[in-house]
């Protein structure tokens, strides 16, 4: 069983590229999500979705893109990197439901944008 | 809007000792869920423990335990018989119930050293 699967672990871009951070997971769970960690702030949420078809937006969301064509994956976009996404980023998912559903999280990528 | 302060940005504690890392929150919610992560120099989020707020009872899990004052909107985490292992960076969060999104909100994290 792999749980939450993140590539790449780290990552340098330049100013202007593209890039995706691929995540996948085989716990059948509904629910996935992705943060960014920066020293002194936490983990904040950029982007979540519930299934398969439907995302929105979390706490800091500018610059992103995701979408859930399948339960499985859920790839985190960013159209042209700039160097205040650079940043420890964080996959997690879990059950969907009422109970206190407890995320499951990768192993984080670091991405450096120069 | 939900917040979670986590105060003590560093913290120390000598192997075999205990000690009581701090979280306070704020909501207007009644129906929520709290939790601690542990994150080693792995980088790993790691669950230490979970608490639902209906349940007056302190959760526990082995050297780990919590004193949840709902009124207070107090959540700290006490870690008995201190290890070498515990090293780590822990982070409080917060998460609305009911389950229409699993949004965990994270404190701003306590390092926590355990020397030899």
């Amino acid at each position: 069983n792999a749980g939450v699967t993140q590539t790449p672990k780290f990552q340098v871009l330049k100013t202007g590229q593209s890039m995706t951070l691929q995540c996948a997971q085989d716990m059948n769970h509904e629910y996935m999500s992705w943060y960014r960690q920066d020293p002194g702030m936490g983990l904040r949420l950029i982007h979540y979705s519930v299934g398969a078809g439907i995302t929105d937006q979390g706490e800091v969301p500018n610059g992103y893109n995701v979408s859930r064509s399948t339960t499985e994956d859920f790839p985190l976009r960013l159209l042209s990197a700039a160097p205040s996404q650079t940043s420890v980023y964080f996959c997690a998912s879990s059950r969907q439901g009422s109970g206190a559903n407890v995320l499951t999280f990768g192993a984080g990528s670091r991405l450096t944008v120069l | 809007a939900q917040t979670v302060t986590q105060s003590q940005p560093e913290m120390s504690v000598q192997e075999a000792e205990t000690v009581t890392l701090s979280c306070t929150y704020d909501t207007s919610e009644s129906n929520y869920y709290l939790f601690w992560y542990k994150q080693p120099p792995s980088r790993q989020m790691i669950l230490v423990i979970r608490q639902e707020a209906y349940k007056q009872q302190n959760a526990t899990e082995n050297r780990f335990s919590v004193n949840f004052q709902k009124a207070a909107k107090s959540f700290s985490l006490k870690i008995s018989d201190s290890q070498l292992g515990d090293t780590a960076m822990y982070f409080c969060a917060f998460m609305i119930g009911g389950g229409a999104t699993n949004k965990l909100i994270f404190g701003t994290g306590t390092l926590l050293a355990v020397q030899p």
